[in-house]
């Protein structure tokens, strides 16, 4: 069982609708987490941190939820840019990233 | 605007033959990361370091991949010999320890071992 997983998608989304989706890890020690987006031949690049209270930056909200062990993306008012690869990531106490294998969106016109 | 750069940036290379990629992370971080990613597997940990130690590189073929931190400004990964089951894209990353640091990357190499 990998440590860290997500559902691989695609997620096909029209303009301007909402998305969302998790993943679950499955260390409990787990320290950090972020969602990371990775573009088509791109290296990835970070979106958010995902901290225990919940955050948002503009479109994107994220959830932690330590109890369950997931964590969660969501996307508002999608835009065509918005299409990529997102990728979950957790950080162990010895500082080790590990990367979900990655969800991806395709929003349509 | 600070980057972490890799060279080659591309490499195209027959079995057999010895690779040698190259980091330069960003000044001042204290870790650096390599990876690996296909299509079949997504990203790997193929090696970490922190303050030029490794630290974990059980993620790393032994038999024919090795990484080093000469000094702080240059982290090198070598596979010697390559196989066409090598040929991946190779990211590094660098970052500053602590928890909700985050890493950056590298625009990787694009190996392909014919």
């Amino acid at each position: 069982r990998k440590e860290v997983e997500q559902d691989p998608g695609p997620f096909n989304v029209p303009e301007g609708a909402t998305v969302a989706f998790n993943c679950t890890y499955s260390n409990s020690a787990s320290q950090s987490f972020f969602w990371y987006r990775q573009d088509c031949r791109k290296e990835p690049k970070l979106l958010m941190s995902v901290y225990s209270s919940g955050n948002e930056d503009g479109r994107f909200t994220a959830q932690l939820n330590r109890a369950s062990q997931y964590i969660s993306l969501l996307i508002r008012d999608s835009k065509l840019s918005d299409s990529a690869t997102y990728l979950c990531v957790v950080r162990d106490s010895w500082g080790k990233f590990q990367f979900g294998a990655g969800t991806q969106v395709v929003v349509t016109p | 605007d600070a980057r972490v750069t890799q060279t080659p940036r591309d490499k195209v290379t027959e079995m057999g033959q010895e690779v040698t990629m190259r980091c330069q992370p960003i000044l001042g971080h204290n870790t650096v990361f390599w990876y690996r990613q296909t299509m079949m597997q997504g990203l790997e940990l193929l090696a970490y370091f922190r303050n030029r130690a490794p630290l974990d590189d059980s993620g790393m073929p032994k038999d024919r991949f090795s990484a080093e931190m000469p000094d702080a400004t240059l982290a090198t990964l070598k596979i010697q010999p390559s196989e066409p089951r090598d040929s991946a894209v190779y990211f590094c990353a660098s970052g500053s320890s602590g928890g909700w640091n985050e890493q950056f990357f590298g625009p990787g190499t694009r190996l392909t071992v014919l």
